[in-house]
C-alpha cells in the first residue's frame, strides 16, 4: 500500500520568501510522484511530476522539487514567494499498477503575508 | 479544449434523497476517474474506468453509489438515499491511455454535496 504524509496542515511565509512545503511517501515500488494546487472553490492543477530521470523537476509558477530516494521525500519548494501562491497544496503519489490512481497526502495550506 | 467540467458546481440535498453528478473528461482522455475529497483532507479514489468500461471500485464506493460511463464519454456518479456523511467535494479527472502522459490526471472544477 502507498501512502503520503504531509508535515505541517499550514505554513505562513512572507512574501518574497522561500517557500519549503515537505512531502515524504512511502511505496513498495519505484514511485511516480506529484504536487497539486488547489485554490478555493476549485479542482486540482497539477504543478510538477516525477517519474524517472532527473530528481530535480521544475513546474509552473516557479515551483520545483526534488525527489529524495533515501530519504522517500519529495519536498516542494520556491525562492521567492508570490502573495498569488497562497492555496492548498497536496502531494500525491501514483500507484504503478494499470489503474494509475493517486493517493494524495492531506494537503498543506500556503499562507503569504504581505 | 476546455478541459475536464463538472455539473453541477454545488448541490444542497435533504437525507435519503437521490443525486447524479455529470463529468465531461478532456475529449482524447479515455480514462476518467471519480475521487471524494472531504474537508481538510485529501482526495480519495473512488472509481475509474477505461473507456466505458469500470474497471476497479474502491472499497469507499458503498452499494448506494453507482457509476456510468456509457459510450466512454462523458461519466454519471449517483448516490441513493444519501446520507450527512456523504458530504464532500466529488471530484473527477481524466488522463490518456498510455504512455507516460497518462500519469497526469487533470481534475475538473468539482461538485459539491451538502445533505441536510
Amino acid at each position: 500500500a502507498q501512502s503520503v504524509t504531509q508535515l505541517g496542515s499550514h505554513v505562513s511565509v512572507s512574501e518574497g520568501a522561500l517557500v519549503l512545503l515537505r512531502c515524504n511517501y512511502s511505496s513498495s515500488v519505484p514511485p511516480y510522484l506529484f504536487w497539486y494546487v488547489q485554490y478555493p472553490n476549485q479542482g486540482l492543477q497539477l504543478l510538477l511530476k516525477y517519474t524517472t530521470g532527473a530528481t530535480l523537476v521544475k513546474g509552473i509558477n516557479g515551483f520545483e522539487a526534488e525527489f529524495k530516494k533515501s530519504e522517500t521525500s519529495f519536498h516542494l519548494t520556491k525562492p521567492s514567494a508570490h502573495m498569488s501562491d497562497a492555496a492548498e497544496y497536496f502531494c500525491a503519489v501514483s500507484d504503478n499498477t494499470g489503474r494509475r490512481a493517486l493517493t494524495f497526502g492531506s494537503g498543506t495550506r500556503l499562507q503569504v503575508q504581505p | 479544449d476546455t478541459g475536464v467540467s463538472q455539473d453541477p458546481r454545488h448541490k444542497i440535498t435533504k437525507r435519503g434523497q437521490n443525486v447524479t453528478f455529470r463529468c465531461d473528461p478532456i475529449s482524447e482522455h479515455n480514462r476518467l476517474y471519480w475521487y471524494r475529497q472531504t474537508l481538510g483532507q485529501g482526495p480519495e479514489f473512488l472509481t475509474y474506468f477505461q473507456n466505458e468500461a469500470q474497471l476497479e471500485k474502491s472499497r469507499l464506493l458503498s452499494d448506494r453509489f453507482s457509476a456510468e460511463r456509457p459510450k466512454g464519454s462523458f461519466s454519471t456518479l449517483e448516490i441513493q438515499r444519501t446520507e450527512q456523511g456523504d458530504s464532500a467535494m466529488y471530484l473527477c479527472a481524466s488522463s490518456l491511455p498510455a504512455g507516460e502522459a497518462s500519469y497526469e490526471q487533470y481534475f475538473g472544477p468539482g461538485t459539491r454535496l451538502t445533505v441536510t
